[in-house]
């Protein structure tokens, strides 16, 4: 177990919908990141926040966003759902360099 | 931005042998390197890391070296065994502190 919680773990939607993935980072862990990883595919950097603030951006559609709040939880929104958006959603923190991965939510859109 | 190169993207060796797999990186800022591990549906773990300060790290089978004048580092797995089979992949976090993954290698073992 990393220490970082995600929810859900699986979800199934339909195209053109919105959803919410949410993330618990590992206690004391400022630096919360996201990930998409496509079937069979690598790890794409969407986001990383530090404390609240949005610190780095990587390739994240402009129908996705995400922010973290004062507990420093965060959250991912996914809208306007394309088929290509299938993918596991994975969530990271890190309290320095090191960064623990969360089991990741999978997304169906359908 | 940084961008990270992989590969092989698929090896194939005996149990009891050696692997290797090599990345390039292309920003000299880079200054963490780790290595994760992903089972099949599973989550990427840490299995090993390096900073830009130390050019070798051993933790039992696994090692890792970088080459900074090269920007290239390797991961080094001796005495492999069929639970090693698994995706590896290479990362490296650079100057604005986004960890850039390498595209990943299948590595397996066969008994």
């Amino acid at each position: 177990d990393s220490g970082v919680t995600q929810t859900p773990k699986h979800l199934i939607t339909a195209t053109g919908q919105r959803v919410t993935l949410r993330c618990s980072p590992r206690s004391g862990d400022l630096s919360v990141y996201w990930y998409q990883q496509s079937l069979d595919q690598g790890l794409q950097f969407l986001i990383q926040y530090y404390n609240g603030e949005e610190r780095a951006k990587g390739n994240i559609l402009e129908r996705f966003s995400a922010q973290q709040f004062p507990d420093l939880h965060s959250e991912l929104n996914l809208s306007s759902l394309e088929l290509g958006d299938s993918a596991l959603y994975f969530c990271a923190s890190s309290g320095g360099d090191t960064i623990y991965f969360g089991e990741g939510s999978w997304l169906t859109v359908v | 931005g940084e961008n990270v190169e992989q590969h092989p993207s698929t090896l194939s060796v005996q149990e009891g042998d050696s692997a290797v797999i090599k990345c390039t990186y292309s920003d000299s800022a880079s200054n963490y390197f780790p290595w994760y591990k992903q089972e099949l549906g599973k989550r990427p773990q840490l299995i090993i890391d390096i900073r830009s300060n130390v050019g070798e790290k051993k933790d039992q089978r696994i090692a890792v070296t970088l080459n900074k004048t090269a920007k290239h580092f390797s991961l080094h797995i001796t005495e492999t065994q069929p639970e090693d089979s698994a995706v590896y992949f290479c990362a490296a976090m650079d100057s604005s502190y986004k960890l850039i993954f390498g595209s990943g290698t299948r590595l397996l073992v066969r008994p």
